[in-house]
């Protein structure tokens, strides 16, 4: 079973350009999520979708772009990087109907903004 | 505002118990997670508390006291591969994950 995937691993991109992070999911979850995190700082969501065609802002969702348009997949843009925008990103998935909602986590895509 | 505290590091020897704290001040509480974090390697689920008390699962156990805002997760029997973060994780009233900055815990043989 796969679970959640992301790509790429990790990548390297120059400032002012565009870039977009995949999140697969193969789970049929309803709810998935963008968290960054940075050293010192708890997993702070960027957006989130509850069910595909819907998605909400989340803590710091300044210079991001989401789209869900089907179950399984939910991208993450960044139009114009910026080199604050260095972090390591990880994308989630839970099911609202489980007995905990909790959120099953993909490997992470470690994003460097020179 | 929102906010979840937890040690920033713990120290801990091989085959010993350990106890990492919890405060939190949300608006409204819907639940409280653990997750387990290796270093370079995706947070993964630990724990659950909604009510009151003490939760047991193997060597893990969780709890909380909502009225203090306070939750603690107790390892026992530390083995090596324990070294990771363990982050504190709180539903608020909109049932959004609030995350703790997390608690890096270091296993010394």
């Amino acid at each position: 079973t796969a679970g959640i995937t992301q790509a790429p691993t990790s990548q390297i991109l120059a400032a002012g350009r565009s870039m977009t992070l995949r999140c697969t999911q193969d789970m049929r979850h309803n709810a998935m999520y963008w968290y960054r995190q940075d050293l010192g700082l708890g997993l702070r969501l960027i957006h989130y979708s509850n069910t595909a065609g819907t998605t909400g802002k989340g803590e710091v969702p300044d210079g991001y772009s989401v789209s869900r348009a089907n179950t399984d997949d939910f991208p993450l843009t960044l139009a114009s990087a910026v080199p604050s925008q260095t972090s390591v990103y990880f994308c989630a998935s839970s099911d609202p109907a489980g007995d905990h909602n909790e959120q099953f986590f993909g490997p992470g895509t470690r994003l460097t903004v020179l | 505002g929102q906010n979840i505290d937890q040690p920033t590091e713990m120290t801990a020897t091989e085959g010993a118990i350990v106890q990492i704290n919890c405060t939190y001040q949300t608006s409204g509480f819907n639940g409280l997670f653990w997750y387990q974090q290796h270093a370079g390697e995706a947070p993964t689920f630990l724990s659950y508390n909604v009510l009151d008390g003490l939760e047991e699962k193997g060597r893990f156990s969780s709890f909380l006291s909502r009225s203090k805002g306070y939750s603690y997760l107790l390892l026992k029997e530390l083995q090596m591969k324990d070294s990771a973060s363990y982050l504190c994780a709180v539903t608020d009233s909109n049932y959004q994950l609030i995350w703790g900055a997390g608690t890096k815990l270091i296993i010394k043989p």
